[in-house]
């Protein structure tokens, strides 16, 4: 079975604090993908990484970066010195290799407060 | 610009009524999909549909019907079967082949 897990309902922090949120998938393929999605207060996803099971390396990107872990099954996300426009949802999905099915976390809630 | 245009933006419906919900893509995507988000719930899969002519049962499909007869749209229509329909819909398409989604901005449906 496919399961994404994102444990933390809801975060606030205080903006210029580091923040992560943890992400902890379920999947008995060896091929898949991992994606994180922001979902800012006007509805709409934007895609924001993705990372396939066979490249472990973490990414930075800016004040983004991502753990990505195959021992634990976790796919976690920080961002560094947080801002006010930070604030959204931000969903953990997986795919796998194949089905062109994506199985989403319930998404965590973040509140970066000035 | 390429994207996925959702429309409307907000649908009411009446008791007994069905309402389609549209959403059209100019991406050249093959694969479309449709998700329901209710609060703290996440995205849960109503439909997708992989290639013209063809789609599959999501997670939550009973109480929705989709049809695919082009490319470039794939509406979905809520049946008065579907007693809690009031949630936001998002639409979404892909290349495949593991590639990202593409995601519309949303319709939220609500009922009177």
């Amino acid at each position: 079975a496919q399961k994404v897990t994102q444990a933390q309902t809801e975060i606030s922090v205080v903006e210029k604090e580091d923040v992560t949120l943890d992400c902890v998938y379920e999947t008995r393929d060896t091929t898949y993908y991992l994606f994180w999605y922001k979902q800012p207060p006007s509805g709409e996803l934007v895609f924001l990484i993705r990372r396939n099971s066979f490249d472990e390396q973490n990414e930075i990107s800016g004040r983004y970066s991502w753990n990505f872990q195959k021992s634990t099954s976790s796919f976690n996300f920080t961002i560094t010195a947080s801002q006010v426009v930070d604030s959204a949802v931000y969903f953990c999905a997986l795919r796998s290799y194949n089905f062109n099915k994506f199985y989403f976390g319930s998404g965590t809630k973040l509140n970066v407060k000035p | 610009d390429g994207g996925i245009t959702q429309s409307p933006k907000y649908l009411f419906r009446k008791e007994g009524q069905n309402v389609t919900l549209s959403c059209e893509q100019n991406l050249n995507h093959d694969a479309m999909y449709w998700y329901r988000q209710d609060p703290g719930q996440g995205l849960r899969l109503i439909y997708y549909s992989q290639i013209v002519n063809d789609f599959q049962k999501g997670d939550i499909a009973e109480g929705y019907s989709v049809s695919r007869e082009k490319k470039e749209s794939f509406p979905l229509t809520v049946t008065s079967a579907q007693k809690n329909p009031t949630a936001f819909y998002l639409c979404a398409s892909s290349t495949g082949g593991g590639e990202k989604l593409f995601f519309g901005s949303g319709t939220q449906l609500s009922v009177l």
